[in-house]
């Protein structure tokens, strides 16, 4: 079946700008992840929904970062004035339940640069 | 969150086993042992995870010491396709919303020679 997708691929933005990035998980998964991974190192967490809800926000860095899932599939993570240190690849992950032992999915990544 | 430590990198010959170590002195009664690799330019993947006992899958095998303060992660004959980042992680079964998530430290970079 069709795993995660994440949408674009790449985006390139300039310094102050506003992105969205899409993330599509596997039909019927509860748990939709999102992390960020720099150069060189693991991905870290950001935020994960069970449902429609944030379950665990604890990872956003700031408040320039925020994500939603209004009907429970799609998620959208929003930059809002990009700096040039949230360049990295971002990485959207479901599971079907979010219990401890459930295997995560994860997308491609999207990766953002800011120029 | 309980603490992993790996070797930065490993290296193997092609069809020969590979033995990835993963350090966790301070696991917890209720943590789960996962391992997940990330090939180049992808997601990570899920390989294998286990409590107290060795498990074995199509992918790997995981064998954890009796005091559960250290993991082998076992490919029993390495490809080229191996050829990864090893995350060894420990997600902890009592926490509901911190459990969930999947605390990832540098991995082990394992180069598979042909």
């Amino acid at each position: 079946g069709a795993g995660v997708s994440q949408t674009p691929s790449n985006k390139v933005t300039e310094k102050g700008k506003y992105v969205e990035l899409r993330c599509d998980p596997i039909s019927g998964h509860t748990a939709l992840y999102w992390y960020r991974q720099s150069l060189g190192q693991g991905p870290e967490f950001l935020i994960y929904f069970q449902g429609t809800g944030a379950a665990d926000d604890s990872g956003l860095p700031n408040d320039r970062f925020f994500a939603v899932r209004p009907e429970g599939s799609v998620s959208t993570l929003k930059i809002q004035r990009t700096e040039r240190g949230d360049s990295a690849v971002y990485l959207c992950a479901s599971s079907l339940t979010g219990a401890y032992t459930d295997t995560q999915y994860f997308g491609p990544g999207t990766r953002l640069t800011v120029l | 969150d309980a603490k992993t430590t790996q070797p930065n990198s490993m290296e193997s010959n092609e069809e020969e086993p590979v033995h990835l170590p993963c350090n966790h002195s301070t696991i917890s009664g209720t943590d789960y042992i996962h391992w997940y690799r990330q090939l180049p330019s992808q997601g990570p993947e899920y390989v294998i995870h286990g409590l107290t006992s060795n498990v074995n899958n199509r992918m790997a095998s995981l064998a954890i010491a009796e005091d559960r303060k250290s993991s082998t992660l076992i490919l029993h004959r390495a490809t080229l396709r191996d050829a990864a980042v090893y995350y060894c992680i420990l997600r902890d079964g009592l926490e509901e919303t911190s459990g969930s998530r999947l605390t990832f430290g540098e991995g082990t970079q394992l180069t598979v020679n042909p």
